[in-house]
Order: structure tokens, then C-alpha cells, then sequence
């Protein structure tokens, strides 16, 4: 399985805060995700990119939500002003294509707490 | 709002015995379905997909699709403690492949 990094591995904050998370994938997936789950609930997509643009988001991924890809390889997830309600686990994850058989391969994910 | 659902759980199974994991989705146009592992505190880690009807298998696992009924299940032969995870039910969507989860089904693998 193609490996894939997220850093920070569990991240604390103050509300109101921001946060940004990042993900190293391999260098030959184009297309990448965010997804989210709130400790005791289902994984919750947010939004995917592909060639420096998002592709998709989800409702959850309102204007306190942003993505980008700053130097052709991280690609990061900031969280402006957090909430309370923000504290979860981030996962990013990567895919080779859009075709229906492409496997989503997930990072380890980011922890993140807000209080 | 494409729905993928799953019993909670948790399901109980003897070790050695064999576990079976359901899941309903609600886009008749879907076309693939993947099964992903979860341990506690953990990413989701790919088992199986499945994109024909019929069944699929690798391993002490074998997956099983039947488009007509929107129906797709995991089957884990001679299962083991270190079975004992949630299992994800994942259908992509949308022209991005967007994956909608189900709440996935926690196994509990008793010795």
C-alpha cells in the first residue's frame, strides 16, 4: 500500500484558533481528499483536489475551510477560527484516478482537539 | 443524500468461526464498494472491493455484492482476536469518487 504522511499527529488548540494540517502523499496520486470523524461517529467527507484545485466539497466545508497544495507536494488542510465542535480526526487520503475501481488510500490522520 | 447503512454492532463472534458484515447503500448506480478496517483510534485500512456481483475472495475474506438488492457483505473466515475492529462500508460517488462511509459495524473476535 502506497504510504502516505499527516503531521501533526494529534494537534491542540485554542478556540478560535487556526490549525493547519498536512499531508505528504506519493508523488504519482493526483487526486486527494479530506475527510473528518468526530470521535463515536462515521467518516464524513469534505472535500477532494486535483491539479491545485478543489474538485468537490462537501457542506461541512464551508468558508472556515481551506485546501491548497503550496510547494507541489504537501498538501494542507487549515482550519481558520476553530470551534469546539472542529475537535476530531482528519484523514487525508490519496487516489491514482477517478476511474470507479481507483482505491482511496488513507493517511494515519491528524487528532485534533480544540478546547 | 446517497445513504450507505450499516448494523453498529457490536457483533460477537467465537474465534475460528466466521463473521458476516452487512451492508445496504441506496444509489442503484453505484458501481464499487470497498470494505475498510478500522482499529481504535486508527485510519481506515483497505480489505476488499468489490465492483461485480457475486462473490470475491482473498483470503479468509470474501466479499459479496447483489446489485439488484443494493446489498454488499463481508464474510471473515476462521476469524481471529486481531479481527476485532470496525469495519467500513465505503460506496464512492459522484464523478470526484467522493466516499460515503456507513457507521461501520464493530466485530469483537472472543477467544
Amino acid at each position: 500500500e502506497p504510504e502516505v504522511t499527516q503531521t501533526p499527529s494529534h494537534q491542540v488548540t485554542q478556540m478560535g484558533q487556526e490549525v493547519i494540517l498536512r499531508c505528504v502523499p506519493i508523488s504519482n496520486h493526483l487526486y486527494f481528499y479530506w475527510y473528518r470523524q468526530i470521535l463515536g461517529q462515521k467518516v464524513e467527507f469534505l472535500v477532494s483536489f486535483y491539479n491545485n484545485e478543489i474538485s468537490e466539497k462537501s457542506e461541512i466545508f464551508d468558508d472556515q475551510f481551506s485546501v491548497e497544495r503550496p510547494d507541489g507536494s504537501n498538501f494542507t488542510l487549515k482550519i481558520r477560527s476553530t470551534k469546539l465542535e472542529d475537535s476530531a480526526m482528519y484523514f487525508c487520503a490519496r487516489s491514482p484516478g477517478l476511474a470507479y475501481t481507483d482505491t482511496q488510500y488513507f493517511g494515519p490522520g491528524t487528532r485534533l482537539t480544540v478546547l | 443524500q446517497k445513504e450507505v447503512e450499516q448494523n453498529s454492532g457490536p457483533l460477537s463472534v467465537p474465534e475460528g468461526a466466521i463473521a458476516s458484515l452487512n451492508c445496504t447503500y441506496s444509489d442503484r448506480v453505484s458501481q464499487s464498494f470497498f470494505w475498510y478496517r478500522q482499529y481504535s483510534g486508527k485510519s481506515p485500512e483497505l480489505i476488499m472491493s468489490i465492483y461485480s456481483n457475486g462473490d470475491k475472495e482473498d483470503g479468509r475474506f470474501t466479499a459479496q455484492l447483489n446489485k439488484a438488492s443494493q446489498y454488499v457483505s463481508l464474510l471473515i473466515r476462521d476469524s481471529q482476536p486481531s479481527d476485532s475492529a470496525t469495519y467500513l462500508c465505503a460506496v464512492p460517488q459522484g464523478g470526484g469518487n467522493k466516499l460515503t462511509f456507513g457507521t461501520g459495524t464493530q466485530l469483537k473476535v472472543e477467544l
